[in-house]
């Protein structure tokens, strides 16, 4: 299974933009590019994901490296409410027996006000 | 519409205790994935279902741990003789099947606490 590395944690100011960088150098030319967040006392739950193009959605954009080996999820204006852990996952995007999530340790991050 | 509903949301045991953790998917997804996730530390699989047939538990660490899912929608998580590693957060989550259909729907998860 193809690898991510993020950093532990990063901080934030509320109301500024929060860049979360994820390095996946091994990534398959099959394998799109999910991010989850878990806020604390919850399950993960789904952001975004993206295979070559950036992607935008109400929660955040994706912007994926041109080699596809990096990518970066960006909140456009952070909140309290944004503080979690944030995970970058490679996988297929068929539902389905294979598609167990990888999880690593993520990127913890803290929203000052 | 209902998310995904796990019950207990916490459950204290003895050693040696059997436990049994219900997820209620949401209704109509076909998929449903169980995870652990040890304090600290991102969920890791379980096991996996298609409706109620069990197509991948290799994540299930000893014969200990048993999942089902009868009649394709409740699934059942059952640890036997409970040990204090199984101490750790039991998430469930279920997704649709088919292509673009890989976003999974997780539950807030059952907190497990071995004594």
């Amino acid at each position: 299974d193809a690898k991510t590395t993020q950093p532990n944690s990063m901080e934030s100011n509320e109301e500024e933009p929060v860049h979360l960088p994820c390095n996946h150098s091994t990534i398959s030319g099959t394998d799109y590019i999910h991010w989850y967040r878990q806020l604390p006392s919850q399950g993960p739950e789904y952001v975004i994901h993206g295979l070559t193009s950036n992607v935008n959605n109400r929660m955040a954009s994706l912007a994926i490296a041109e080699d596809r080996k990096s990518s970066t999820l960006i909140l456009h204006r952070a909140t309290l409410r944004d503080a979690a852990v944030y995970y970058c996952i490679l996988g297929p995007l068929y539902g389905g027996a294979t598609n167990k999530l990888i999880f690593g340790t993520g990127t913890l991050l803290a929203v000052q006000p | 519409g209902a998310g995904v509903s796990q019950s207990p949301r916490y459950k204290v045991a003895k050693r040696g205790q059997d436990v049994a953790l219900r997820c209620d998917p949401i209704s109509g997804h076909v998929s449903l994935f169980w995870y652990q996730q040890a304090l600290g530390q991102g969920p890791e699989f379980l096991t996996y279902f298609q409706n109620e047939a069990q197509l991948d538990k290799s994540g299930l660490p000893s014969d200990r741990f048993f999942a089902e899912r009868p009649e394709g929608s409740v699934s059942t998580l059952k640890i036997q003789r409970t040990q204090q590693e199984d101490s750790a957060v039991y998430l469930c989550a279920s997704s649709l099947e088919g292509l673009g259909q890989n976003i999974q729907y997780f539950g807030a998860g059952t907190r497990l606490s071995v004594l």
